[in-house]
């Protein structure tokens, strides 16, 4: 079992806003940066937010993060059915002296 | 650009050991804004963070694998490797190996396409 909890699914129409939640802990989210990763099965995961808030370069402005104490959260907009796939946070945590990841949420593009 | 590509045995006996390489193109293993990190993903089930090696050769694990795990660096061949000893079936899974950008929070943001391991006599 996770110490980060997400929901197991999400899903939208395309255009559409969905947003997936990631919960913590103060020994994690609530003390360390989070960072956001589309997987499709077969490829290699991809990195879509780190320090919380923040894009690398060549991931599309409709991939946002957020931060608020132990929770985080990341928000699709303007869903496209190339978005769906698994995504996971993950966090540093301080009582385990490691990194976590969350148990990820699927997205559908309905 | 910088590629990484995981190789090794892909089917391994129970209680032996599973030894994977990640080798590191398009740039040096070396560079001190980077380390390196493993990760896996049995089947049907989410990524699970194994661990990372600093360039100083410092190394964190999971606590779950940390009795049977090892990770270290061959700036010689600018590779990267994961031993993991005493297996069982729970270690069969795709394992990545990805790069660790300390510059932007530690996020993995270059990762290998992943190599399938089979624990299994």
């Amino acid at each position: 079992q996770s110490v980060l909890t997400q929901p197991p699914s999400a899903s939208g129409t395309p255009g559409q806003r969905v947003t997936i939640s990631c919960s913590g802990s103060s020994s994690n989210i609530g003390s360390n940066s989070i960072k956001w990763y589309q997987h499709l099965p077969g490829t290699a995961p991809k990195l879509l937010i780190y320090s919380n808030n923040e894009r690398p370069s060549g991931v599309p402005d409709r991939f946002s993060g957020s931060k608020s104490g132990t929770s985080a959260s990341l928000a699709i907009s303007g869903l496209q059915s190339e978005d769906e796939a698994d995504y996971y946070c993950e966090a540093w945590d301080d009582s385990l002296n490691g990194s976590v990841f969350g148990p990820g949420t699927k997205v559908t593009v309905l | 650009q910088l590629q990484l590509q995981e190789s090794g045995s892909g089917l391994v006996k129970p209680s032996q050991t599973l030894s994977l390489t990640c080798t590191v193109s398009g740039g040096s293993i070396s560079n001190g804004g980077f380390s390196w990190s493993w990760i896996r993903q049995p089947p049907g089930k989410g990524l699970e963070w194994i661990g990372f090696i600093y360039q100083s050769g410092v190394t964190y694990y999971s606590p779950s694998l940390t009795s049977r795990v090892n990770i270290s660096l061959d700036r010689s061949k600018n590779q990267l490797s994961l031993k993991l000893n005493s297996v069982t079936a729970a270690d069969t899974a795709i394992y990545y190996c990805a790069r660790v950008n300390l510059g932007k929070g530690r996020a993995l943001d270059i990762w290998g396409q992943g190599t399938m391991v089979t624990v299994s006599s």
